[in-house]
């Protein structure tokens, strides 16, 4: 079965404390992406890769931290310097940058 | 700074009736224009797209009218079903920071609820 595998789909961190949200794609897609959603707030782009080992910011990249070492995978960090995470976190893929995005289930991370 | 606007942020429709959204957009990498719908607690899915070599294209209950030279396009849905009830989401690929690859930018979406 083709598609996008996040994982966990529940998270919960505490004050001060990384963590890594997982992305892995089995469409053969270059192009991999993260979104944050909060309410009202639509789809804000957080990083994005386009290659391996070569990533981009995205509008919101402060507090978060991603790699691309195979191009299957784009895990994304939150570190303890992104001082607002509890959201809902979107991975999702491309082909080529001007077609169709697959996106992920999606993990919703929430500060306890 | 927003670089896709849309509009309304919710929209409340009867059973039957028709629902729409317009969104508003800046400089374009590429011609292509998509629409997701969203569940809650899901991952957004591609609904409907348009490449604007026409100004119109339907599937189905779902229509996206494009208007190039006002950079504006719209979502219609048509006999709008309680099925129908999600946020929809609109879709640019602007150009980004002087890039000529482009990324899609997302318009803040809008929460739609078909009353029955």
């Amino acid at each position: 079965d083709g598609g996008i595998t996040q994982s966990p789909k529940y998270l919960f961190r505490k004050e001060g404390q990384n963590v890594t949200l997982s992305c892995e794609q089995n469409l053969n897609h270059d192009a991999m992406y993260w979104y944050r959603q909060d309410p009202g707030q639509g789809l804000r782009l957080i990083y994005y890769s386009q290659i391996v080992n070569d990533f981009q910011k995205g509008d919101i990249a402060e507090g978060y931290s991603v790699s691309r070492e195979k191009k299957e995978s784009f895990p994304l960090t939150v570190t303890s310097a992104q001082k607002n995470p509890t959201a809902f976190y979107l991975c999702a893929t491309t082909h080529y940058p001007n077609t169709e995005a697959f996106f992920g289930q999606g993990t919703r991370l929430t500060v306890v | 700074q927003q670089q896709v606007k849309q509009s309304p942020q919710s929209l409340i429709v009867q059973k039957g009736g028709i629902s729409i959204i317009n969104c508003a957009y800046e400089n374009t990498a590429f011609d292509y224009f998509p629409w997701y719908q969203q569940f809650p607690g899901k991952g957004p899915a591609l609904l409907i797209a348009i490449r604007p070599d026409v100004s119109e294209k339907k599937e189905g209950r779902f229509t996206i009218s494009f208007n190039k030279s006002a950079k504006q396009f719209s979502l219609h849905i048509m006999d709008s079903q309680p099925g129908d009830s999600a946020t929809y989401f609109c879709a640019a690929p602007l150009t980004d920071r002087g890039s000529t690859l482009g990324r899609l930018y997302f318009g803040r979406g809008t929460q739609l609820t078909v009353w029955p």
